[in-house]
């Protein structure tokens, strides 16, 4: 079955850098746009970042541009978000989707806390 | 960016009634609009596509009406499992793509 399975969350002090994966299967993963949307504790849903499925577009939301990038290796079935210049508003559960204009599925989410 | 304003911030339902929730855009989406459930813990799950198009495997009691600016998702009957938070997306202009802050579903 169709499945994404995230990794790479923690804890990290403002300032610091983490890296995070998605693991992709049970479908031709270089066929698929893929994005990043993330939810702080508590609240709701923000997209982060967009990547076409040869890697060539890539999107990201205002709140993080300059200190985001996204990636991918399609050889590895693996999503990747580099996360540079953590701050406190960064606290999240990162979640990585399939992206149809619609997200579907979803992951199961990595929590990535910044706190000093 | 469209901002997206889902009403109300929570809903009361008893099990069995009809639950209706709404999402307004800020300005016309045309039928690109998203709906989806979460659960606590878990992640969220998708619903409806399309502003109408049920997603594989979605029951027929949830149901997506609206175009342009207002939309609207329907629970017929509610059951016990349908208690979540739910949440509208749209895809009509975008980067970036837009939720609205969610409307909490608890039971009455």
């Amino acid at each position: 079955q169709v499945q994404l399975v995230e990794s790479g969350g923690g804890l990290v002090k403002p300032g610091g850098s983490l890296r995070l994966s998605c693991a992709a299967s049970g479908f031709t993963f270089s066929d698929y746009y893929m994005s990043w949307i993330r939810q702080a504790p508590g609240k709701g849903l923000e997209w982060v970042s967009y990547i076409s499925s040869s890697g060539t577009t890539i999107y990201y939301a205002d709140s993080v541009k300059g200190r985001f990038t996204i990636s991918r290796d399609n050889a590895k079935n693996s999503l990747y978000l580099q996360m540079n210049s953590l701050r406190a508003d960064d606290t999240a559960v990162y979640y990585c989707a399939r992206d149809l204009n619609w997200f579907d599925p979803w992951g199961q989410g990595t929590l990535v806390t910044v706190s000093s | 960016e469209i901002v997206m304003t889902q009403s109300p911030a929570t809903l009361s339902v008893s099990p069995g009634e009809r639950a209706t929730l709404s999402c307004r855009a800020s300005q016309s989406v045309s039928s690109n609009l998203a709906w989806y459930q979460q659960k606590p813990g878990q992640a969220p799950r998708l619903l409806i596509y399309g502003a109408s198009t049920r997603a594989t495997g979605i029951p027929a009691r949830f149901s997506g009406s609206g175009s342009g600016t207002e939309f609207t998702l329907t629970i017929s009957s509610l059951q016990s499992e349908d208690f979540a938070v739910y949440y509208c997306q749209q895809y009509n202009n975008w980067p970036p793509y837009t939720f609205g802050q969610g409307t909490k579903l608890q039971i009455k």
